[in-house]
């Protein structure tokens, strides 16, 4: 099975509330990432984790947290949601033996209002 | 720092025609770079990827091939199909801190 599934898929938050997005996968892979993805624009890495190891991005690591309690989960927090946290939220991961090939989830499309 | 730069916006075709997508990159280190297919309502996918210099890969119909003196890895295929309808995007991942670097996508179009 080479799914990575995220839950919710579409997500309705207020203005400073916080948001919790999860992300799962059975592949086994040991690296997941985050990236949002704006209309016209780049998907944009948040962070990922290596392991137990998590990588923030400069522009970004005050605005965004995560967790992985286990090789299969991963999770991206935001504590108070602003409206320009509204996009789609890409998880993918990705196994040392795969050369580098990420596996996406179908994503999450947060709306702040 | 490391970016891509693909062909923007939307691309329309007539069926039968052949698809170029362009894809070009700026990188320092060593190289991995990939097509990714995303349709309506989907995951994006893996469409190719490489590693070799001006090695051609193919995969379903599609084929590109990385040239390193060029910084280019431009996604053809020779007839275009209503099926490949979708948005792509090319990606440089820079094996040494395991990071992904996207281009903002090409929506491709295929009409009867």
């Amino acid at each position: 099975d080479t799914t990575v599934k995220q839950n919710p898929r579409y997500k309705l938050a207020r203005v400073g509330k916080p948001v919790n997005l999860i992300c799962s996968q059975t592949m086994n892979h040991d690296t997941m990432y985050w990236y949002q993805k704006k209309p016209n624009q780049a998907p944009k890495l948040l962070l990922f984790y290596y392991d137990k190891i998590l990588n923030r991005e400069a522009d970004t690591f005050e605005k965004f947290q995560s967790s992985r309690p286990n090789n299969s989960f991963c999770s991206l927090y935001i504590g108070s949601a602003g409206l320009e946290y509204s996009a789609m939220y890409l998880c993918a991961s990705s196994g040392t033996a795969s050369s580098y090939e990420q596996y996406f989830g179908p994503g999450t499309r947060l709306t702040v209002l | 720092g490391d970016s891509v730069t693909q062909t923007e916006g939307l691309v329309t075709l007539t069926e039968g025609l052949p698809v170029m997508l362009n894809c070009t990159y700026q990188t320092a280190y060593s190289t991995f770079l990939f097509w990714y297919v995303q349709h309506l309502n989907e995951a994006p996918k893996l469409l190719l990827k490489s590693s070799t210099d001006n090695k051609r890969t193919e995969h379903q119909g599609f084929h590109a091939t990385l040239h390193k003196s060029s910084s280019s890895f431009h996604l053809q295929k020779s007839s275009a199909q209503l099926s490949d309808s979708a948005l792509y995007y090319c990606a440089l991942s820079d094996e040494g801190y395991q990071n992904f670097y996207f281009g903002k996508g090409t929506s491709l179009t295929v009409i009867p």
